[in-house]
């Protein structure tokens, strides 16, 4: 069973950037798409971007391009970088991996991250 | 942006009764790109059907997804009582991928 483990400060500043990581303990990372989402009460499960298995990154316009997703194959790993968080960027944020390879569809989730933003 | 709207808000129904729920996109979404989660409090949000009628490794055959274009429908027959959850919906088809505001199916 594929299993993704986030990690990174849940505790952001405002103004600051903040970022999350993620990684894949089977080596199954290489291929796939790995996608950022949140989720809050008032917006609900929102997507954040993708980067696919060519290296190529996708943004929500929303976030006016203060997000920067990333990729490290050597360590099989994905971070996210948000800049100049502000208290509406709060929430739960989950990483994941596409089902299968090619396809941008969410199928293996990390725990969660609980993100507060306040100085 | 394809703006999902999903119905009903809330679904009350018993253990071994038929769940219909529906997921309507604001455009055309092509190739059926549509998959359905479902989310458990305190969970991350689990993959139930994706092309809009492919369930996902696990998913029992009492989930079925259909539709096509601009309406979908995930059919959830005999439910169990692990199936009370929220269930969102999400396009892939546009480049900005986006979920519906979800059906929360609670015990009745």
């Amino acid at each position: 069973q594929v299993q993704l483990e986030q990690w990174g400060a849940r505790l952001w500043k405002p103004s600051e950037t903040g970022s999350l990581t993620c990684g894949v303990s089977d080596g199954s990372f290489s291929g796939y798409y790995w996608t950022w989402i949140r989720q809050s009460p008032d917006k609900g499960l929102e997507w954040i971007g993708e980067i696919n298995q060519s290296g190529k990154s996708n943004y929500n316009p929303s976030l006016k391009s203060r997000a920067t997703i990333s990729t490290d194959t050597s360590k099989n790993q994905l971070s996210l970088r948000l800049a100049s968080v502000t208290a509406a960027d709060r929430g739960v944020y989950f990483c994941a991996r596409g089902v299968v390879r090619g396809v941008p569809v969410s199928a293996f989730w990390g725990q969660g991250a609980l993100v507060t933003v306040s100085s | 942006e394809i703006v999902l709207t999903q119905s009903p808000g809330t679904m009350s129904l018993s253990p071994g009764g038929r769940a219909i729920l529906t997921c309507r996109a604001s455009q055309f979404v092509s190739s059926s790109y549509l998959a359905w989660y479902q989310q458990k409090p305190g969970q991350p949000p689990r993959l139930v059907i994706y092309g809009a009628s492919s369930r996902a490794t696990g998913i029992p055959d009492r989930f079925s997804g259909s539709g096509s274009g601009t309406d979908f429908t995930l059919i959830i027959d005999r439910l169990e009582p692990e199936d009370f959850a929220m269930y969102y919906c999400q396009q892939y088809a546009d480049s900005i991928r986006t979920f519906g505001q979800g059906t929360k199916l609670e015990i009745k």
